[in-house]
């Protein structure tokens, strides 16, 4: 498709489990920015690719989080030991770095609840 | 690290005003985007300012970007039900997004 792709678009699991959120950027686009979004919050930074390796994992909250790009195009976000707090929306955006202003294109996110 | 600061956190408006939302940094900022998310949606990219005291417009909404590239303002004239969402801005170096302003509007 022409967009970002994220998928599941829901996703209910229980305390503990692990869970793995899928996300396809715009075809080309080498740079790829996982986001965590709660009600009423802004866009939470987790981590920044560019290519295959992880520019920028800084905003990780805690080793449970880890995610990979291992062929620069689809990543994958994977949270082990769910927690209740990590309900969330996990927003996915690629951008092309060096041409125009650089803008992310976000997909429609996955929702994760934990109960 | 260069954290961005909104505010008001919301804004509630009657039809046909205008509406002003800041953003401010504790360091120089690069250049600064401003995105929008409707209720239910994703952010959406609205522009891009690189220069120190560049003003761009779009229709109804004016950017301003600070001389000294540390804060910026998004003003809407003359508000529409149309532009209801949040308005977040982002520095571009890192993409940190400020926690947004949330605008309502009264028709």
């Amino acid at each position: 498709g022409a967009g970002v792709s994220q998928t599941p678009s829901n996703k209910v699991t229980e305390k503990g489990k692990y869970v793995e959120l899928r996300c396809d950027p715009i075809s080309g686009h080498t740079a790829l920015y996982w986001y965590r979004q709660s009600l009423g919050q802004g866009p939470e930074f987790l981590i920044y690719f560019q290519g295959t390796g992880a520019a920028d994992d800084s905003g990780l909250p805690n080793d449970r989080f880890f995610a990979v790009r291992p062929e620069g195009s689809v990543s994958t976000l994977k949270i082990q030991r769910t927690e209740r707090g990590d309900s969330a929306v996990y927003l996915c955006a690629s951008s092309l770095i060096g041409a125009g202003p650089g803008e992310l294109f976000f997909g429609e996110g996955s929702r994760l609840t934990v109960l | 690290g260069q954290q961005v600061m909104q505010i008001p956190q919301y804004q509630h408006v009657q039809e046909g005003e205008d509406f002003t939302t800041y953003c401010n940094s504790s360091t120089t900022l690069s250049n600064i985007q401003w995105y929008k998310q409707r209720p239910g949606g994703h952010p959406v990219f609205l522009i891009q300012l690189v220069k120190s005291g560049e003003v761009k417009k779009q229709k109804r909404l004016t950017f301003q970007f600070g001389e000294a590239k540390k804060n910026s303002s998004l003003h809407i004239t003359a508000t529409q039900t149309t532009d209801v969402g949040t308005y977040f801005c982002a520095g571009r170096r890192n993409m940190r997004f400020g926690a947004g302003t949330r605008l309502t509007v009264k028709p």
